[in-house]
């Protein structure tokens, strides 16, 4: 079985600062790992994925991720929050080797930027 | 614009009525899956299909049934609703010939159950 934890269900952070936000997974075989934000009233957008190679994945609108396979975490990161950065972030886990072409998300983090 | 397509955005039902969500992806791919997504809960896998023709259950799939109608369309009917069916239904497809690929997402349906 494949599942991911998101352990906050918000993060407050104030503009200009940096930010994390946390997942850690768990998968049988080798991990996919995807971040994903929803802005109100619209879809899920796709952020960045991780499926081999460099553990630091840059991403969409500045964001990046650090794989670590020793802890199972895929956090999320940016360097310098903006307000419009103020949505909820999805982290997402698929089994590359037994988890066949479903993704598994997490419970969501609502990321709160303030000035 | 390329993507997915979910219709209504918005419906009011009454307990025990029926209804038919619809959902079709122009991108050619072979998977498609339904979500729900409620407060505190993620989203959780209601029905997917690896292809055309096949359709295999989710997480919960309890009170729904699903049509693969053909390639880009996927829909899912709710025989006889009920208020826990409230929720925002989200469908989203993927290739999965790409290795890795994640999914695209359309802009979802919320249904209340009164």
């Amino acid at each position: 079985a494949q599942s991911v934890a998101q352990p906050e269900d918000q993060v407050n952070v104030a503009e200009g600062n940096p930010l994390t936000v946390k997942c850690t997974y768990s998968v049988s075989g080798n991990p996919y790992l995807f971040w994903y934000v929803q802005y109100p009233n619209r879809g899920l957008q796709f952020l960045l994925k991780y499926i081999t190679g460099d553990n630091l994945v840059k991403g969409s609108y500045g964001f990046e991720a650090e794989f670590n396979k020793s802890q199972t975490s895929f956090h999320l990161k940016k360097p310098s929050a903006l307000v419009s950065d103020s949505a909820l972030y999805f982290c997402a886990v698929r089994d590359a080797t037994w988890g066949g072409n479903k993704l598994t998300f997490g419970t969501g983090t609502q990321l709160k930027v303030e000035l | 614009n390329a993507g997915v397509t979910q219709t209504p955005k918005f419906q009011v039902l009454k307990t025990g009525q029926s209804m038919t969500l619809q959902c079709a992806q122009d991108m050619n791919h072979n998977s498609m899956y339904w979500y729900r997504q409620d407060p505190g809960m993620g989203l959780r896998l209601i029905y997917y299909s690896a292809s055309e023709g096949t359709t295999d259950k989710g997480e919960v799939p309890n009170g729904y049934n699903v049509s693969r109608l053909n390639k880009r369309e996927f829909s899912l009917r709710l025989e006889s609703a009920a208020p826990s069916q409230t929720s925002v239904y989200f469908c989203a497809s993927s290739e999965d010939r790409e290795v890795g690929y994640g999914y695209t997402f359309g802009s979802g349906t919320r249904l209340t159950v009164v």
